[in-house]
């Protein structure tokens, strides 16, 4: 079974500076997908970039980043040049290719960007 | 173009009673999913619908029921509530294909239910 930890359960950052929130997973497939939502203070879930695993190219939109480690399970996101509106607790999540494609979430990470 | 919806937004239950939780897309989607949303554990996928005509249970369907009424609506429906379901409920929905592609999934903006 796959499992999606997030160990940095709240952080802070200041505003314009530069942060990176930590997803690890366990896995045994080969083939599958990692995500980085975004829910702020309304709840809306937000998708803020997703990277496929066939793909060795870290992905980026715009501001964000991930550091992608297929050996290593990592799949970390960098948050460039914060701003107030990017507060709102982050979840990664991994789905396998294939089969029902569900998602396996991470636990979440709160982020609070300090004016 | 409404994307995923749901309704109620908000909703107070005595232990005991009974009620559903409606959840549309207007994607054309194929795939839809309810999870539940609790301080700490992140989301939690409850049961699923991967294509019209099919549901599966997800990783915590105990005390849960669902539909796949047709393309568009997936209700979720709490026979007899308990406290332990209070909680924020999400529906989501997705394109996948065989390939795998198109296969974020969007989500609705959430249900608050509390049990007493």
């Amino acid at each position: 079974a796959q499992t999606v930890t997030q160990s940095q359960p709240e952080m802070s950052v200041q505003e314009a500076e530069t942060v990176t929130l930590s997803c690890t997973y366990d896995t045994s497939e080969n083939n599958y997908y990692l995500f980085w939502y975004k829910q702020p203070p309304s709840r809306q879930m937000i998708l803020v970039i997703r990277q496929e695993a066939y793909k060795q190219q870290n992905a980026t939109e715009n501001r964000f980043s991930v550091n992608f480690q297929k050996a290593a399970k990592s799949f970390s996101l960098k948050i460039s040049d914060s701003q107030l509106g990017d507060t709102a607790m982050y979840f990664c999540a991994f789905m396998k290719q294939g089969g029902t494609y569900k998602y396996i979430f991470g636990t979440g990470t709160r982020l609070k960007v300090l004016a | 173009n409404a994307g995923v919806t749901q309704t109620p937004k908000f909703q107070v239950l005595k232990t005991g009673q009974s009620m559903t939780l409606q959840c549309a897309q207007d994607m054309n989607h194929n795939s839809m999913y309810w999870y539940r949303q609790d301080p700490g554990m992140g989301l939690r996928l409850i049961y699923y619908s991967a294509s019209e005509g099919t549901t599966d249970k997800g990783e915590v369907p105990n005390g849960y029921n669902v539909s796949r009424l047709n393309k568009r609506e997936f209700s979720l429906r709490l026979e007899s509530a308990a406290p332990s379901q209070t909680s924020v409920y999400f529906c989501a929905s997705s394109y996948t294909t065989t390939s795998g592609r198109k296969n974020e999934q969007f989500f609705g903006p959430g249900t608050r239910l509390t049990v007493l």
